[in-house]
């Protein structure tokens, strides 16, 4: 069965300009997360959608949103992009939301670059 | 609030080698507790997970336990090979609805 697709898998944005990333889970799956990867902070978790709504959100400002489609797939959006916001963005798709011990499937993620 | 603190990497070993890669976590409820890897140009893949105190989880000779009174979840491998470097991930899930809380990550390097 496919993974998790991430599209794109690198982008170049300037500052100032917006972004959205998107990501596939696997078939069946209804829960999707976003974590953002950097050298000094390492995962950080941005937000979970579930079902179309958002369950969680982390410590990230308002440029930061998502969205979930009614098909699971989900798209992360980031406005007025900073040089900081450079990083690796990782999708991870659940079949459920909120099982404790349930394995969550990765993208390959997309490498994001503001110049 | 909850967090997992890993040692810092990089660690590199010569193949064959005897892999301890420390973990330590603080959780206001009942952990789950995960070990994920990451290879170069890839996202990460769960490589073990313990759901309980004193519970074992071990793959591809890789085993860590779940220790509630030292509150650790240590990854151990007895010989490791060039094909195990990555980026090794500690990570926990409370019960109910929060995410997974990762560690930095320690990189590892196996040289032959």
């Amino acid at each position: 069965k496919a993974g998790v697709t991430q599209t794109p898998r690198y982008l170049i944005k300037t500052r100032g300009q917006q972004v959205t990333l998107s990501c596939s889970p696997i078939s069946g799956h209804r829960s999707v997360s976003w974590y953002q990867q950097t050298p000094g902070q390492g995962l950080q978790f941005l937000f979970e959608y579930f079902s179309e709504t958002q369950r969680n959100k982390g410590n990230f400002p308002g440029r930061f949103s998502g969205r979930q489609f009614s098909n699971s797939r989900s798209e992360m959006n980031v406005s007025t992009l900073e040089l900081g916001d450079s990083a690796l963005y990782l999708c991870a798709s659940l079949p459920m939301a909120g099982e404790v011990n349930t394995e969550a499937f990765f993208g390959q993620g997309t490498r994001l670059t503001v110049v | 609030g909850d967090s997992v603190t890993q040692m810092e990497g990089p660690v590199t070993l010569s193949e064959e080698a005897f892999l301890t890669i420390n973990c330590t976590y603080t959780a206001t409820g009942y952990p789950s507790l995960f070990w994920y890897v990451q290879y170069p140009g890839e996202g990460l893949q769960l490589l073990l997970k313990a759901t309980k105190a004193d519970d074992k989880g071990s793959n591809k000779g890789f085993e860590a336990t779940y220790r509630k009174e030292t509150t650790s979840f240590h990854l151990e491998k007895g010989s490791v090979q060039v094909s195990d470097s990555a980026v090794y991930f500690c990570a926990l899930r409370i019960v109910g609805n929060t995410p997974l809380v990762f560690g930095k990550g320690t990189r590892l390097s196996v040289i032959a």
